[in-house]
């Protein structure tokens, strides 16, 4: 059974720092990986996929990295923003012939203007 | 449409009675998820489609429970007889095909048993 953790739970940053939110899964036989936002009220925002063979992926102000064998991924946002105020998810489907999705339960980010 | 869309935003119902909730995915979209989401809580599967088929109905938590698929495109979970333990989000997500993972959430439903 795959376990999806997520630290930390919560976080609270000064406009424009630089942070790191972090991700780990039990099983390593995973198909990808995959960070949402969500914003209070909303549904889930897909921001990065990360491929089992690829290392990172970039878009913006975000980079996430993918390391399998340890069964880690990262969520690095540059120069946060207020706007980037909600609560982000990793998603880990493993590999075969059904994906079953595990998430974690989240971070919950608070940008201070 | 261009996104997932589910039906109703939101619901408010008594308890005992039953609910239907929608979900239409994106076009061209086989695999089909549902999850349910309590309050400060994570997201719990539900089932899972691939076309009109659910190979896994486990998440489902009671009998009281169904959901079904037609045409490869509309899903609707129906819970009967609901209870206060009920009320939580249900998301919708759809997928491309079975192979990438990259899912497509809906704005989900919020459903208030009184």
């Amino acid at each position: 059974k795959q376990e999806v953790t997520q630290i930390p739970a919560a976080l609270s940053v000064p406009e424009g720092e630089n942070l790191v939110l972090n991700c780990s899964f039990t099983d390593s036989a995973i198909y990808n990986l995959q960070w949402f936002r969500q914003d209070p009220g909303k549904g889930l925002t897909s921001l990065l996929l990360i491929q089992s063979s690829q290392r990172e992926q970039t878009s913006g102000r975000l980079n996430a990295s993918l390391d399998k064998s340890s069964g880690r991924s990262t969520l690095y946002i540059a120069a946060s923003q207020p706007g980037d105020s909600a609560t982000y998810l990793c998603a880990v489907p493993l590999t075969g012939g059904y994906q079953k999705v595990t998430f974690g339960i989240g971070t919950k980010l608070q940008v201070i203007p | 449409g261009a996104g997932v869309s589910q039906s109703p935003s939101n619901k408010v119902t008594e308890k005992g009675k039953d609910v239907e909730l929608r979900c239409d995915p994106i076009s061209g979209h086989t695999a089909l998820y549902w999850y349910r989401q309590s309050l400060g809580q994570g997201l719990e599967f539900l089932i899972y489609f691939q076309g009109n088929s659910a190979p896994d109905k486990s998440g489902l938590p009671s009998d009281r429970f169904s959901a079904e698929r037609t045409g490869g495109s509309v899903s609707t979970l129906t819970i009967q007889r609901t209870q206060q333990e009920d009320s939580a989000v249900y998301l919708c997500a759809s997928s491309p095909r079975l192979g990438t993972g990259e899912l497509f959430f809906g704005e989900g439903s919020r459903l208030t048993v009184l």
